[in-house]
Order: structure tokens, then sequence, then C-alpha cells
């Protein structure tokens, strides 16, 4: 089944303790993005990425890292997660960006306390 | 500064009615403009994409109109159903030859038996 796997569904953490969000797609999808989204203020992208080794801010990078070693992760890291940062986080993922639709995963409920 | 919006009240209507969904935008020059349907807590699931030289797309009971003069895109689902209750956001790419899609917040659609 094509899909983005997100992991994990639910995280509770403490501020400061870094942490990793990990995302798969098993779709040979060359764009990956993601986004976080809080009440009020909607989807709101954080990074991007248009292939390998190839990343790029989007509209909420602080506090949060990325890397695209291998096509099909794209995994987020809080190097040290503050209580601003609890959302429900999307990755997502496309064929070949904006004029094809994104594939999202199930989301990731981050509380950092 | 670049805004896209959508109606923030609920649109309830009644069981077989069309249900029409409004996004206006300003300070972009939108491409690609794309539709997604989002339940509580589910990721964002891709609906239609319309681009700027169509004026109109069809999928079923989905249809997409793309007004790059009024800067406007209607959302319309025919005969609808309760199932069709969800939040409804549309999403536009920036323009810049890479994949950033920037989100409105969503109306969400309530359809009463």
């Amino acid at each position: 089944e094509a899909q983005v796997t997100q992991n994990p569904r639910y995280l509770i953490t403490v501020t400061g303790k870094k942490l990793t969000v990990t995302c798969s797609q098993n779709m040979n999808h060359e764009y990956m993005s993601w986004y976080r989204q809080d009440p009020g203020l909607g989807l709101r992208q954080i990074y991007y990425s248009m292939n390998v080794e190839v990343t790029d801010k989007g509209d909420v990078p602080e506090g949060y890292k990325v890397s695209r070693k291998e096509k099909r992760n794209f995994p987020l890291i809080l190097e040290s997660p503050s209580p601003n940062q609890t959302s429900l986080y999307f990755c997502a993922s496309s064929l070949s960006g904006r004029d094809r639709g994104y594939t999202f995963g199930s989301g990731t409920r981050l509380t950092v306390v | 500064s670049q805004k896209i919006e959508q109606n923030s009240e609920a649109l309830n209507i009644q069981e077989g009615k069309t249900a029409t969904l409004t996004c206006n935008y300003t300070n972009y020059s939108p491409a690609y403009l794309q539709w997604y349907r989002q339940d509580p807590g589910r990721g964002p699931v891709f609906l239609l994409l319309i681009r700027e030289n169509e004026k109109e797309k069809r999928k079923e009971r989905l249809k997409v109109t793309f007004d790059t003069t009024l800067k406007q895109s209607l959302f319309h689902i025919t005969a609808s159903q309760p199932a069709d209750s969800a939040t409804y956001l549309c999403a536009l790419d920036k323009n810049s030859g890479y994949s950033t899609l920037t989100f409105g917040k969503g109306t969400m659609l309530l359809v009463s038996p």
C-alpha cells in the first residue's frame, strides 16, 4: 500500500531532551515536507526536501533540523525541544512537488513538558 | 503580506444540497491550487489540483474553479452526504519553482441528514 509512515504516533517528552520523529515513504517520491498544525494557525511548513541531500527551510524552521540521506526517509530532529514545540506534526511526500498532490502521514502528536 | 483566507465559520448544510467553500488569496501568483480534506486528528487527504490556466476541474461529485483575476477558488460538493463532513483546506504553491505549498486554515463542513 502506498503510504507515508510516521513514528511515533504520540510522544510526551521533557524540555531539552533530543528527539527524532521518523518519516518514510514507499512511493519513490522526490519531494518530502514537514508541517506542524496548531489550533488557529493551521498547517505551517517547517522544512522541505526536493531530493536526496537537498533540503530548505519552510516558514517555521527555528528549533528543527532535517536530513535526507535516502530518498525514502526524511526524519525531523528536535535538538532541544521546548514547550512551544508542542504540536501535531505531519510528514508529506509528492512525486514532483507543486504540480502533484501530497500524501500525508497519520501525524505525530508531540507534547513537551 | 501573503494571505490565504478560508471562511473560519463552519458551513452547515443539509444532505443532498451543494456545498460551496471559498478560498481567497492575496499577494500570491500560484501556478497550482490544491484542495484537501482533513478529518479530526488525521492527515490531510489530497482531493483535486487545478492549474492557473484551467478554469474548472471536476472529479465525481467535486468541482473546483480557479479565477486568477479574482484571486479566488471555489470548491463545490454536489449531492452532499453526512460522510462529507470534514475540514477542507486549500493550498497554493509559491510559484518559486520549488515545492513550497502553503495551506489555508480550512473551513469545516457539517452535512446533516
